[in-house]
């Protein structure tokens, strides 16, 4: 069975700064996809990242970035030039290909502060 | 593309009723997932849907149960419910193929209270 720790229950961060959010995870499988979701006050879970495990290159999206360390089963999201709309809750999300269910992290409360 | 519908978005039983939600997954997605999402055990896996057939099923008492159509919508039922049962209700879609592309986008939810 995989599971997905976030060590950090919340973080805050001033505005138009860098914050890095935590993620690992424990698994046997060599393949798999890990997410970055985001679940703002309104409750929508959205999706803010993928990374492939079989891909070396960090995935990256907008002011959205991951450092993936596969051999530490790390997975943590950068998110640079911080804005009051990334106020939410961050989950660490894994999937193994061959199974369409998503195992999640205990998530990080994020604030972003004026 | 529309996205992912969930409806109804706010739901108040009481303990011993039943209920049932729905889920229509964004157009040409075949695979339809629920979730509950609970202060307490956080976010957790109860089912998948592929062409109409159970594929992956969490670890939840048979009281949950759910179905897909052939347009792909799908629905989650709870019977007997109980005041644990209260609970944000995730529906999320994806291609379903699993051909190394699988993303799961999400609704916006179903709340449930058990009172």
């Amino acid at each position: 069975a995989q599971t997905v720790t976030q060590s950090q229950p919340e973080m805050s961060v001033q505005e138009a700064e860098t914050v890095t959010l935590s993620c690992t995870y424990d698994t046997s499988e060599s393949n798999y996809y890990l997410f970055w979701y985001k679940q703002p006050p309104s409750r929508q879970m959205i999706l803010v990242i993928r990374q492939e495990a079989y891909k070396q290159q960090n995935a990256t999206e907008n002011r959205f970035s991951v450092n993936f360390q596969k051999a530490a089963k790390s997975f943590s999201l950068k998110i640079s030039d911080s804005q009051l709309g990334d106020t939410a809750m961050y989950f660490c999300a894994f999937m193994i290909p061959a199974g369409n269910m998503l195992t999640f992290g205990g998530g990080t409360r994020l604030m972003v502060k004026p | 593309k529309a996205g992912v519908t969930q409806t109804p978005r706010y739901l108040i039983k009481t303990r011993g009723q039943q209920v049932t939600l729905s889920c229509s997954p964004i157009s040409g997605h075949r695979s339809v997932s629920w979730y509950q999402q609970t202060p307490g055990q956080g976010l957790q896996f109860l089912f998948e849907y592929f062409s109409e057939t159970q594929r992956n099923k969490g670890n939840f008492p048979g009281r949950f149960s759910g179905r897909q159509f052939s347009n792909s919508r799908s629905e989650m039922n709870v019977s007997t419910l109980e005041l644990g049962d209260s609970a944000l209700y995730l529906c999320a879609s994806s291609l379903g193929n699993l051909q190394g592309q699988e993303t799961q986008y999400f609704g916006p939810g179903t709340r449930l209270l058990v009172l």
